[in-house]
């Protein structure tokens, strides 16, 4: 069946650093792959999708590039801020599972002033 | 963009009692919306598939008695946990897939999440 392994946490990084949060995926159709961010004490946002091969999903300075030949949705961003502190998810959809979103375990960061 | 309201977003209440969540799509149609569970430090876990109309499809391993599942318009799903005891005190997050997109390629909209704890 369809999975999601994501990076495991936290990750500590100072303010300015550079951000990778690995995400891998198993997935018997053509799924599509979306980054979602939860802050503390709140339901989940939509970060960033990508719908087919080499697309490549950005936001907000986030960027996250569909590699079906490594099946690979890694996410970076070039500087992190304070702000960006919080839980990222992983996830995949596609209509083999009735267009159920497919979590991965989820990946804390806390950034550093 | 298209928001999903979900409430109460936090609600204490004694061992034995019943608590309704409500989960509504305040600017679009949503002919499914999805329950999930999260305990704390962890990922999401999916509970049910509110489908408008008919019967909730649950994951295995879900009590359907236990958490029950309303999908009775567009815009408004309920999960009622019944008999509610300490070990299903947890964060309940619900989301949807507007009506009008309901191919794989669009992302859910999520509430806000429910804490909900038991004494």
């Amino acid at each position: 069946g369809n999975s999601v392994t994501q990076m495991e946490g936290p990750v500590t990084l100072s303010e300015e650093a550079f951000l990778t949060i690995n995400c891998t995926y198993t997935a018997t159709g053509y799924p599509s792959l979306f980054w979602y961010v939860q802050y503390p004490g709140e339901g989940l946002q939509l970060l960033l999708k990508a719908t087919k091969a080499d697309d490549k999903g950005s936001n907000k300075g986030f960027e996250a590039t569909y590699r079906k030949e490594t099946t690979s949705f890694h996410l970076e961003k070039g500087s992190v801020q304070v702000s960006d502190s919080a839980v990222y998810f992983c996830a995949l959809s596609d209509n083999t599972g009735g267009f159920k979103t497919i979590f991965g375990a989820g990946t804390r960061l806390f950034v550093k002033a | 963009g298209a928001v999903v309201s979900q409430h109460p977003s936090w609600v204490i209440c004694k061992s034995g009692t019943s608590v309704k969540i409500e989960c509504r799509s305040l600017d679009f149609q949503a002919t499914t919306m999805f329950w999930y569970r999260q305990f704390p430090k962890q990922s999401l876990m999916l509970m049910a598939t509110s489908n408008e109309g008919s019967k909730a499809t649950y994951e295995q391993g879900v009590e359907k008695d236990k958490f029950l599942i309303n999908h009775a318009s567009l815009t408004l799903s309920t999960l009622t946990v019944t008999s509610a005891h300490p070990e299903d005190s947890s964060f309940y997050i619900c989301s949807a897939r507007d009506r009008g997109q309901g191919r794989s390629n669009q992302p859910q909209h999520f509430g806000d999440g429910t804490r909900l704890s038991i004494l």
